[in-house]
């Protein structure tokens, strides 16, 4: 079993909908957790992190977090063209001094 | 504050040569990991460095290794390079179980 695991894209949304990505993990003693949006060709670029059970929202974006049931996700509301991208979901383990990366969703939003 | 720099940028190199990357960290961050990204295996942890101690290392062969200076730079060695690795280099620190941010890579082509 992988210890992160993305659901598979590539996931194709309209400008203006809203783009649902899901993520769980395998290690219950897991507490952080970090989603990352990487564009082609260039580094995973930080834009929520979230540590506790419920909702978390920072402008279009909302990240949902079940520790019960070891799932993460993210909605970007109000989809751009600009959100075309591919988003990583990353869960940290403290006892392991790392973070693990699920293999990422590919979004692409259409004009 | 300044980010992750990474050095260099762009390396091409041919099979059998072995090649050093460097990278500084966010200044206060002690902690810094490396992960190699191929478009087939996605992210893969290499190692993590504290306070120039590895914590934690992935399943890499020993042709992969890496040290931490003093100051919190890093440097990781790939030796007798082959095709497959051929990849984005990425370094990424934090302070210390909290948010890491990535470095902008360095793209490694073996010819």
């Amino acid at each position: 079993q992988k210890e992160v695991e993305q659901n598979s894209g590539p996931l194709s949304v309209p400008e203006g909908a809203i783009a649902s990505l899901n993520c769980t993990y395998s290690d219950r003693v897991s507490q952080s957790f970090f989603w990352y949006r990487q564009y082609s060709g260039k580094s995973p670029e930080l834009i929520m992190s979230i540590y506790s059970n419920g909702d978390k929202e920072d402008g279009r974006f909302t990240a949902q977090l079940n520790k019960a049931s070891q799932y993460v996700s993210l909605l970007i509301r109000d989809s751009q063209p600009s959100d075309s991208a591919t988003y990583l979901c990353a869960v940290n383990t403290p006892r392991d001094y790392k973070l693990s990366f699920g293999a990422g969703t590919t979004v692409t939003v259409r004009a | 504050k300044a980010g992750v720099t990474q050095t260099p940028r762009y390396l091409i190199k041919t099979r059998g040569q072995q090649v050093t990357l460097s990278c500084s960290p966010i200044s206060g961050h002690r902690s810094v990991s490396w992960y190699q990204q191929t478009p087939g295996q996605g992210l893969q942890f290499l190692f993590e460095y504290f306070s120039e101690t590895q914590r934690n290392k992935g399943n890499f062969p020993g042709r992969f290794s890496g040290r931490q200076f003093s100051n919190s730079r890093s440097e990781m060695n790939v030796s007798t390079l082959e095709l497959g690795d051929s990849a984005l280099y990425l370094c990424a620190s934090r302070r210390n179980t909290d948010t890491q941010y990535f470095g902008p890579g360095t793209r490694l082509t073996v010819l």
